[in-house]
């Protein structure tokens, strides 16, 4: 089966950096997206990591390691707009267009 | 100029009524879904089409049937709603790169069953 894992909450203050990790059991997958969805909105895509390593993209940055199953979001310069929820996501090998998301991370970002 | 959307925003009905959602997608994408998320917020796939073909149906009650007239459009019909059916649902899109998996998310149709 394919489980995703993340912590359901994570506080931070403003102008600080912030780990969102995801663990995953799975027995392969294409690789590593992550979402950002604020209350009441949609998800909108942050990144994408096929390879293992880190993907930057601004203030937000991404890290996948296969070899431990591991893989997190990284936030720098926390802004209170980046107070939201975060999912990590697979898509396992032969599923076709299927997506699994882990169960999201409310991140609290404080003055 | 909206990449994806969705009609409508917000949907109350009884039990025992059948609804529909509309989506459309201007992006010229060749897959679209339908995602469940619950209270909880567990975003949870139920349909996806590529091509107008259904590629997943993800042990969904036959109540929902989703409906792919063109690339560019996939709706939802569901019937005899029940109260279990009361969440927030969501039509994305995406181009099929091989791997790659970049969606685009609908704004969501936030679906109440009284």
């Amino acid at each position: 089966g394919q489980s995703l894992e993340q912590p359901s909450e994570v506080t931070a203050v403003e102008g600080a950096i912030v780990q969102i990790n995801c663990t995953y059991q799975t027995s392969g997958f294409y690789g590593l997206s992550w979402y950002q969805q604020h209350d009441g909105g949609a998800p909108t895509f942050l990144s994408y990591n096929a390879l293992d390593g880190l993907e930057e993209t601004g203030r937000f940055s991404s890290f996948l390691s296969r070899s431990d199953s591991y893989g997190y979001l990284l936030l720098q310069e926390l802004q209170m707009k980046d107070s939201a929820s975060y999912f990590c996501a697979v898509r396992p090998p032969g599923g076709g267009f299927k997506t699994i998301f882990g169960a999201g991370t409310r991140l609290f970002v404080k003055a | 100029d909206t990449a994806v959307s969705q009609t409508p925003k917000y949907l109350v009905t009884q039990m025992g009524n059948d609804k529909s959602i509309k989506c459309e997608q201007n992006l010229g994408h060749d897959t679209m879904y339908w995602y469940k998320q619950d209270s909880k917020k567990f975003l949870k796939i139920m349909f996806s089409y590529n091509n107008k073909e259904l590629i997943i149906n993800e042990t969904v009650p036959n109540r929902f049937s989703p409906k792919s007239p063109d690339k560019a459009h996939l709706n939802l019909h569901i019937n005899s709603l029940e109260l279990g059916d009361s969440a927030v649902y969501f039509c994305a899109s995406s181009q099929d790169k091989g791997s790659y998996d970049e969606q685009y998310f609908g704004p969501g149709t936030r679906l109440t069953v009284t």
